[in-house]
Formats: C-alpha cells, structure tokens, sequence
C-alpha cells in the first residue's frame, strides 16, 4: 500500500514566479484535500476535491491560488505571482468516503520558500 | 471560539507517561483524530476516536473523550525517545475536512 506522494518536496522560487506542486494520493481513494502549514501551526484546509469535482474552495487564500484534478487521481496545487507570505509548507491528505473514521492520509509536503 | 487548543509544550522522561490535552469546539464533530508529525515530515495518523465514544484503546495510545466538556485527551504509555515529536488533535467539521490545533511539542528525555 503505497501512500500520499508529493513533487516536489522542496521548491525555492523568486518573488512573482509561479510555481505548482503534485500530488498522487492513495490509489482507491476517492477524495484529495490540501493543506497549508506555516511555522508554529497546525495545518490549515485549503480545498478538497471528491473524485474530479472540486467541493470546497472558499478556502483558497487568494484568488492566486488554484488546484486542479482532472482525472480524479493525481492533483496540482499552482500559486500565482509567489510572495513571500506564501511561503509554507503545503500538504496534501487523501481519504475514503465512507470508510469508518474517514481519516486524512498525509504525503511529506512540499516545502515552498519563496525570497 | 473557533479554534482546537493544545497546550504548546510538554516534557516527559523515557518509561513515564504523557498525556496530551485538547479542547474542541463543534459539538456536531463526527471524528476527532490525534497525529503525529515529525521534523520536516509530514502527519502521521495515530488513532480517531467516533464522537460517541468515551475511550479507545490501540496499544501504548489511549484516547479519552469528554463530549460535555468537548475534551480530548492522548495519554502514551512508556514513552520512549522516539515518541519526541508534535501531536495535533484535529476534528472534522462538516465535509470530510480537519480543523487542526496548533499542537503539542513532546520532548522526551532519556
């Protein structure tokens, strides 16, 4: 059973850059969500995705943020325009509806540093 | 409030127990969840517990739920060294998304 797999894991980019990060999660599970994690916090939902439809993004930080799964099994998570307050660690968890606990199943992050 | 707290910081020595306290906030949670994260990686599912239930037990891990209280605790049996890390409790809200605390740094001393 392989688990929540995220690319990059570090990623250093100017100010302005775009830039977007993978995710592979868990193969039969059915729904995707990222987080966000700053220094000294817990993580911080951004959006989730069921299969392909994207059920929540009233979340996303700004309208520079945008995350896609198109054939409801990989996800990108693309910022626009980085600035510095972007950087973070972004997480993504992946999860089985209907299963009993329905937990988050986390990949390694990709660690954004933006200078 | 909105917000799951955790007290930030507990230490312990090798073989004591530890026990690591939250409070929630959304009565209506269906699942409450503890992780674990170490540094640089990313978060380890430890144990759920269901909001009807008072207590779970999963080898050294034992959850205790207060639903009146809206109070979640882990308590770690012998702890060791390895069990130095962050622990976050996290409750799901609505969707199948988590609202997190800040967590609770545990050092563990030989």
């Amino acid at each position: 059973d392989t688990g929540v797999s995220q690319d990059p894991r570090h990623k250093i980019t100017k100010r302005g850059q775009n830039v977007t990060f993978r995710c592979d999660p868990i193969s039969e599970h059915n729904r995707l969500y990222w987080y966000r994690q700053t220094l000294g916090q817990g993580p911080e939902f951004l959006t989730y995705f069921q299969n392909e439809a994207q059920l929540e993004k009233s979340r996303l930080l700004s309208d520079r943020f945008s995350a896609e799964r198109p054939k409801g099994s990989f996800s990108t998570l693309e910022i626009q325009r980085t600035e510095q307050g972007d950087s973070a660690m972004y997480l993504c968890a992946s999860s089985l509806a209907g299963r009993a606990g329905e937990s988050n199943f986390f990949g390694p992050g990709t660690r954004l540093t933006v200078l | 409030g909105e917000d799951v707290e955790q007290s930030l910081f507990l230490s312990v020595r090798e073989g004591d127990s530890s026990v690591i306290n939250c409070t929630y906030t959304d009565s209506s949670s269906t699942y409450l969840y503890w992780y674990k994260q170490e540094p640089g990686a990313g978060l380890q599912l430890l144990t759920y517990i269901f909001s009807n239930m008072d207590m779970k037990q999963d080898q050294r891990l034992t959850v205790l739920l207060n639903k009146k209280d809206k109070h979640l605790s882990l308590r770690i049996a012998d702890t060791q060294t390895g069990d130095s890390a962050i622990y976050f409790c996290a409750e799901r809200r609505g969707y199948s998304t988590l609202t997190f605390g800040k967590g609770t740094m545990l050092l563990v001393s030989p």
